[in-house]
């Protein structure tokens, strides 16, 4: 299967700090990727839809402002969580499509984000 | 964001029996489900997909089975082995938004 290499895969910072998070698709193209936050014994809630090129598509409820999306390329998308919170201590997961359709989404091993 | 559900149910099995696992999906718009399974604190990897215009579908030890008019989608997993223990889920795709959506999951945990 494709590759999607999301990097770092832990981090600590501080609060008030930002941190930015990096999803990769090694040897395919991606057209869309999917942002997700996941907590303890909880599914993947989307956050948001990117297409390259285009804005971002962010699910209710998550905040446009304070998690930055940027889809540059085919192969790059980053999320950049701004002026992070304890609450904001996740488990973040991203994910990318080669195409519509009937195509499979292939994910990053996570990023496990503490504020402190 | 987007979720069906919160914390996991449990399905406990023995090792060498076959685990059947079920998932309610949301959209009766949705076209294209994919079974995840995630190991603790990795991404989902893919298992087995199927379109809506199938209501089966086998792969090596697994069986996805869909059934569009109630909007439930199983797992099947035969020959149950300790390597499966994981946490499953199903995801939809489809309608006009081409959103991947998760299921609530469940947690597979397979007896020695």
């Amino acid at each position: 299967g494709a590759v999607v290499s999301q990097h770092p895969s832990w981090v600590i910072c501080k609060s008030g700090t930002s941190v930015k998070i990096e999803c990769r698709s090694l040897d395919f193209q991606a057209t869309t990727m999917f942002w997700y936050r996941q907590f303890p014994k909880q599914s993947l809630m989307l956050m948001a839809t990117s297409n390259e090129g285009s804005k971002a598509t962010y699910e209710q409820g998550v905040e446009k402002d304070k998690f930055l999306i940027n889809h540059a390329s085919l192969t790059l998308s980053t999320l950049t969580v701004t002026s992070a919170h304890p609450e904001d201590s996740s488990f973040y997961i991203c994910s990318a499509r080669k195409t519509g359709g009937y195509t499979e989404a292939f994910f990053g091993q996570g990023t496990r984000l503490t504020v402190v | 964001g987007e979720s069906v559900g919160l914390h996991l149910p449990t399905l406990s099995v023995q090792e060498g029996d076959n685990s059947i696992i079920n998932c309610a999906y949301s959209n009766s718009a949705s076209d294209y489900f994919i079974w995840y399974k995630q190991e603790s604190g990795k991404g989902p990897q893919f298992i087995i997909d199927i379109r809506s215009n199938m209501d089966k579908r086998q792969g090596q030890r697994v069986t996805v089975l869909l059934n569009k008019t109630v909007k439930h989608l199983s797992l099947q997993i035969a020959a149950t082995q300790p390597g499966d223990s994981a946490v499953y889920f199903c995801a939809e795709i489809g309608g006009a938004t081409n959103k991947l959506i998760f299921g609530t999951g469940t947690l597979l945990a397979v007896q020695p």
